[in-house]
């Protein structure tokens, strides 16, 4: 199996742009979760899903940020207008239900 | 609320000694599941190790163990003669059991991690 894809592996943008990050699931898994690394607030939860379905979001720091899964295979997660504090890595990780486990190689995403 | 403390920010030792790593934790559940990941240089996250809270039997995989004592709420990782490439960021996590109609799912919480660099 090749894992949990990310793309693109780095980012860099400027301020106002609209940046869009992808994920590809491990084929099988149930769920699927976005995370965000910093230096100030080390690895936070964003957003996980189940069958497609969003199940929280609470972690979503701001209506800028918007996630979805349109199929079992790919989901998508959106910062428009980005901004600077938005720099970050950003992880996806899928999970075959109760086993949890597997991360993407995450994005580096740099807001000028 | 679940919390996860990794009181070492970040350690440094000589190639071939042994080095443990500590996480302690909070949690209101009496059902949980501890994880170890490693996050070298170039970034990804690698999952090494899941344990629950019922099974407290210490685990050995190759050079590497882990320690789980639910008295002290500890879950704590060693490696043994450690070797340059171990050098990484390791986070501790603890996830936390949502039932949702019939099925469970984890949500982790993470530590803040610990730099370990091996000098060689």
């Amino acid at each position: 199996d090749a894992g949990v894809i990310q793309s693109p592996r780095h980012e860099v943008t400027e301020m106002g742009q609209e940046v869009t990050l992808r994920c590809k699931p491990i084929s099988g898994h149930d769920y699927l979760f976005w995370y965000r690394q910093t230096m100030m607030r080390g690895l936070e939860l964003l957003i996980y899903f189940n069958n497609n379905v969003p199940i929280d979001d609470s972690g979503m720091p701001e209506d800028r940020f918007s996630a979805k899964m349109p199929n079992a295979s790919f989901s998508t997660l959106k910062i428009q207008p980005s901004e600077p504090r938005d720099s970050a890595v950003y992880f996806c990780a899928s999970s075959p239900g109760l086993f949890f486990g597997y991360f993407g190689a995450g994005t580096r995403l740099s807001v000028l | 609320a679940q919390k996860v403390t990794q009181a070492q920010t970040e350690i440094s030792v000589v190639e071939k000694e042994d080095v443990t790593l500590d996480c302690v934790y909070e949690t209101r559940d009496t059902t949980y599941y501890l994880f170890w990941y490693k996050q070298p240089p170039s970034g990804e996250l690698v999952f090494l190790i899941r344990r629950n809270s019922f099974d407290e039997q210490n685990e050995i995989s190759g050079r590497y163990s882990w320690n789980f004592q639910k008295s002290t709420s500890s879950f704590n990782f060693t490696i043994t003669a450690s070797q340059v490439v171990d050098s990484a960021v390791y986070f501790c996590a603890l996830s936390e059991a949502i039932k949702i109609s019939n099925f469970g799912n984890e949500k982790l919480t993470f530590g803040t991690g610990t730099r370990l660099t091996i000098i060689p």
